[in-house]
């Protein structure tokens, strides 16, 4: 079975940091591009990064730009956020996911069950 | 403020149809079908239902579809179910990946 789950989610006062990760199963993990998706508490889908199956490219939102770092692990099939500068704005649900084979890589097809980070003093 | 920008709600009886615009410009939707379109239920991981702007996934109802005029993306369901009830987001790259703000779908 196709899988994502994801962990590391909790509570962090501003200015910490965290690392989010996700792991994947039943498929060829380098074979996909992943990206982490967030979702602030009663608000809509923001994308946060992609990263390519090699973990050569990566891609990320202005807002969590020079404070996310987005890198993978190919040999055991896990995907890392690693959050830095945490402001009470980064609090939402996090979710990692596959880039779906046959679109662009804002088309996922593989959805985790979402870990959360919670912002607070 | 999203760069598409969606309906907050939309409703509809059992049975009918309803269509969810996501408004972009020439520059992303209008330039290039590439709209992506997401289901997510309360409190569950979201689903894509439409790629490209009209490819469905595997195991997608083809009572969803994805078409696009001008700058503006649809998403149509015909045959409107109460599982349909949910909210909505488009997506799209417009310099970066952007969703759209979402839209409340509510079946009457």
């Amino acid at each position: 079975e196709v899988q994502l789950l994801e962990s590391g989610g909790g509570l962090v006062q501003p200015g910490g940091s965290l690392r989010l990760s996700c792991a994947a199963s039943g498929f060829t993990f380098s074979s996909y591009a992943m990206s982490w998706v967030r979702q602030a508490p009663g608000k809509g889908l923001e994308w946060v990064s992609t990263i390519s199956g090699s973990g050569g490219s990566t891609y990320y939102a202005d807002s969590v730009k020079g404070r996310f770092t987005m890198y993978r692990d190919n040999s055991q099939n896990t995907l890392y956020l690693q959050m830095n500068s945490l402001r009470a704005e980064d609090t939402a649900v996090y979710y990692c996911a596959r880039k779906y084979t046959y679109g662009q890589y804002w088309d996922m097809d593989v959805w985790g069950q979402g870990t959360t980070v919670t912002v607070s003093s | 403020q999203s760069a598409l920008t969606q309906p907050a709600s939309v409703s509809g009886s059992p049975g009918q149809s309803i269509t969810i615009s996501c408004t972009g410009t020439s520059s992303d939707v209008g330039n290039y079908n590439l709209v992506s379109w997401y289901q997510q239920h309360p409190g569950k991981a979201p689903k894509l239902m439409i790629s490209e702007g009209t490819k469905r996934p595997s195991g997608v109802s083809n009572r969803f579809s994805g078409s696009k005029s001008g700058n503006t993306a649809s998403l149509t369901i015909s045959g409107l179910q109460a599982e349909d009830e949910a909210d909505y987001y488009c997506c799209s790259y417009a310099g970066s990946v952007v969703f759209g703000g979402g839209t409340k779908l509510t079946v009457l």
